[in-house]
C-alpha cells in the first residue's frame, strides 16, 4: 500500500524550531518529486515547498523562504522539513505529499504544528 | 502570480443532483489544474489532473473540464458520500497554487 506518514508535529513557540519527518512506503521514494502542503483548520490548502527526486533542487513559498528547509534522505525513503523562526501565522496541519502529474497525488494524514507561547 | 478563485464558496444540492464547482484563474493558464476532495478531519484525495483526466479508482460520476481562465468540476448523481469540500490546483513551472475551496453539502 502506497503510503505517507508524518511527524513531528506539536507545539512551539514564536521564533522556536521544529523538524517534521515523513516516511514513505509502498513506493519508489527516489523517483518522485516530494512536497509540503500545509493547511490552517478550517481554510484553504496551501503549498509550502517542493524537492526533486534526488534532493538536488528545491523551491519555496515566499512566506516560508529562509526560514524553512526541505531535504530528503532516499535510502531512508524520508523526507523532512526543518522549520526555524516559527510564527503564529505557521500555525496549520502540514501535509507530506507525493507529487505526479502537476498534482498532489498521495497525502500523509497531516501533522499538527501550533505555534503560542 | 496566479491566483485561482472558486465558486460557488458552499452549495447544498439532493442526492441525485448535478453540481458543478468553477475555479476561475486571474490570468490564462496552461492544462495542469487538479481537483481535490477532503471529507472533514481529512486529508485531501487526488480526483482528476490535468483539467480533465481522472485518477485511477474515482467514479465516473466526477467529470472535469475547461481552459484559459475557467475550469469546471462536475459531479453527476449526487451522492451521501461527495459530502465535503473540493479544491482546485494550479502547478507551472516552480509554483502550485490552490483555490479556496468549495463546501458541498447533501441534503
Amino acid at each position: 500500500e502506497v503510503q505517507l506518514l508524518e511527524s513531528g508535529g506539536g507545539l512551539v513557540q514564536p521564533g522556536g524550531s521544529l523538524r517534521l519527518s515523513c516516511t514513505a512506503s509502498g513506493f519508489r521514494f527516489s523517483a518522485y518529486w516530494m512536497h509540503w502542503v500545509r493547511q490552517v483548520p478550517g481554510k484553504g490548502l496551501v503549498w509550502v515547498s517542493r524537492i526533486y527526486s534526488d534532493g538536488s533542487a528545491t523551491n519555496y513559498a515566499d512566506f516560508v523562504e529562509g526560514r524553512f528547509i526541505i531535504s530528503r534522505d532516499n535510502a531512508k525513503n524520508r523526507l523532512y522539513m526543518q522549520m526555524d523562526s516559527l510564527r503564529a501565522d505557521d500555525t496549520a496541519v502540514y501535509y507530506c505529499v507525493r507529487g505526479d502529474r502537476g498534482g498532489f497525488d498521495v497525502w500523509g494524514q497531516g501533522t499538527m504544528v501550533t505555534v503560542s507561547s | 502570480d496566479i491566483r485561482l478563485t472558486q465558486s460557488p464558496s458552499s452549495l447544498s444540492a439532493s442526492v441525485g443532483d448535478r453540481v458543478t464547482i468553477t475555479c476561475r484563474a486571474s490570468q490564462s493558464i496552461n492544462t495542469w489544474l487538479a481537483w481535490y476532495q477532503q471529507r472533514p478531519g481529512k486529508a485531501p484525495k487526488f480526483l482528476v489532473y490535468n483539467t480533465s483526466y481522472l485518477e485511477n479508482g474515482v467514479p465516473s460520476r466526477f467529470s472535469g473540464s475547461g481552459s484559459g481562465t475557467e475550469f469546471t468540476l462536475t459531479i453527476n448523481s449526487l451522492q451521501p458520500d461527495d459530502s465535503a469540500t473540493y479544491h482546485c490546483q494550479h502547478w507551472i513551472g516552480f509554483l502550485w497554487t490552490f483555490g479556496q475551496g468549495t463546501k458541498l453539502e447533501i441534503k
